[in-house]
This record gives structure tokens, C-alpha cells and sequence, in this order.
């Protein structure tokens, strides 16, 4: 039974360029949640996806945005990237309710913006 | 707005030491508490997950407990090993996301 599955692996763009991250989820699941994890930080939330729509949205800027497909897959998009956007991207994946079965992580793309 | 804290930021053990990692958080209005672990680099590997009408859960050498009420948790790690060192994360469930702490980097010493 396959995890998340997060690609690529790790990427360079240049400052202003833009970037997409796509996630795979578990089977099973049907939402998918994006974080940003900067070094020695903890994973703040960006947004979650759910039934191909937003159904929440950190404290991120609009350059910050999302997509869910029919088969449950996400990307994440950033427009105008800057430096402070380096980080590690994490997806996760889960069924309906946080509440009842919490996340499941993929391993993350690096994103390193020069 | 939720904020969560773990205590100590880093930790140091000789191999088979007990030890108590600590987590705290502001708003006691959470679904479930989830800790996690992570190594250098890499994403994060799910250990213990409590629902907010459970106190504890265990998994091998691993027990978290939960207190709603005093807005804290441990996560309790049985004759430590060199493979456990990592940063541990724990993550409080509210809403549609969860709330991170900073982690616990552990180091257990052979």
C-alpha cells in the first residue's frame, strides 16, 4: 500500500521564478494538506484540499496556491518565488475528518530559491 | 490561536536511558494530539496518534499520554537506542490542520 508520494524530490529556482510541487496521497484518502517546514522550524500549515476545493488556508500569501484532481492529487504552486521561500514542502494526506485518523506525511521536496 | 511548545529543544542520552519528551499547548479545544518523528532532511514518520477522549497510547518502547485539561503531553521513550535519534515532533489536531512545535532533537550516545 503506497504512502504519499511527493514530487520532486528537491528543486533549484531562481529568485521570481515559479515552482509546482505535486502530491500523491495514500490510498485511501481523499484530503490532502500542504506545510512549509524551514530549517529548525516546525511544518506550518499552508492549505487543505478536500472534494477538488480550499477548505482552509494558513497565514500564506496569495502567491501561495493549489489544486486538487478527481483522482484526490494536489499541487502546490508558487508565483514570484524569494529567497524566504526555501524550505522544505511536506503534503499529507487523510480521510474526511482530521479528528478521527490524523495525517500521514510524505517525505517532502526541498525547495531551494537562489 | 494555538501555539505549541516542546521542551527541551535538544537532548543528550547514554544508549538505554528512559527518557520524557514534553509538549505543551494553549487551547485545550483539540480533536487529537499526533506525534511524529524526523530524521535529517526527510519528511515526517507518524508514531503515535491520541484522540482527544483517550489519555495514552503505546506503540513498542514508545507511550505518549495526553491531559487536555493542563494542555499537555509526553511522549515517553523506554531503554533508549542509538536508531532513535532524531527530532520529535508533536502536533496538536484542531480545525482542518495541525499546530507544530519546534521539535526535540535527540541524540542517544552509544
Amino acid at each position: 500500500d503506497a504512502g504519499v508520494t511527493q514530487s520532486p524530490t528537491h528543486l533549484i529556482k531562481t529568485r521570481g521564478q515559479q515552482v509546482t510541487l505535486r502530491c500523491s496521497p495514500k490510498s485511501g484518502h481523499d484530503t490532502v494538506s500542504w506545510y512549509q517546514q524551514a530549517l529548525g522550524q516546525g511544518p506550518q500549515f499552508i492549505f487543505q484540499y478536500y472534494e477538488e476545493e480550499e477548505r482552509q488556508r494558513g497565514n500564506f500569501p496569495d502567491r501561495f496556491s493549489g489544486h486538487q484532481f478527481p483522482n484526490y492529487s494536489s499541487e502546490l504552486n508558487v508565483n514570484a518565488l524569494l529567497l524566504g521561500d526555501s524550505a522544505l514542502y511536506l503534503c499529507a494526506s487523510s480521510w474526511a475528518s482530521l479528528a478521527n485518523y490524523g495525517y500521514t506525511f510524505g517525505s517532502g521536496t526541498r525547495l531551494t530559491v537562489v | 490561536k494555538q501555539e505549541v511548545t516542546q521542551i527541551p529543544a535538544a537532548l543528550s542520552v547514554p544508549e538505554g536511558e528512559n527518557l520524557v519528551l514534553n509538549c505543551s499547548f494553549t487551547d485545550s479545544a483539540i480533536y487529537n494530539l499526533q506525534w511524529f518523528r524526523q530524521d535529517p532532511g526527510k519528511g515526517l514518520t507518524s508514531l503515535l496518534l491520541i484522540q482527544s477522549s483517550q489519555r495514552e497510547q503505546t506503540s513498542g518502547r514508545l507511550n505518549a499520554s495526553l491531559d487536555k485539561s493542563s494542555g499537555r503531553s509526553t511522549l515517553y521513550i523506554a531503554a533508549s537506542q542509538p536508531g532513535d535519534s532524531a527530532t520529535y515532533l508533536c502536533a496538536a489536531g484542531a480545525g482542518n490542520q495541525f499546530y507544530f512545535g519546534t521539535g526535540t532533537s535527540l541524540t542517544v550516545i552509544p
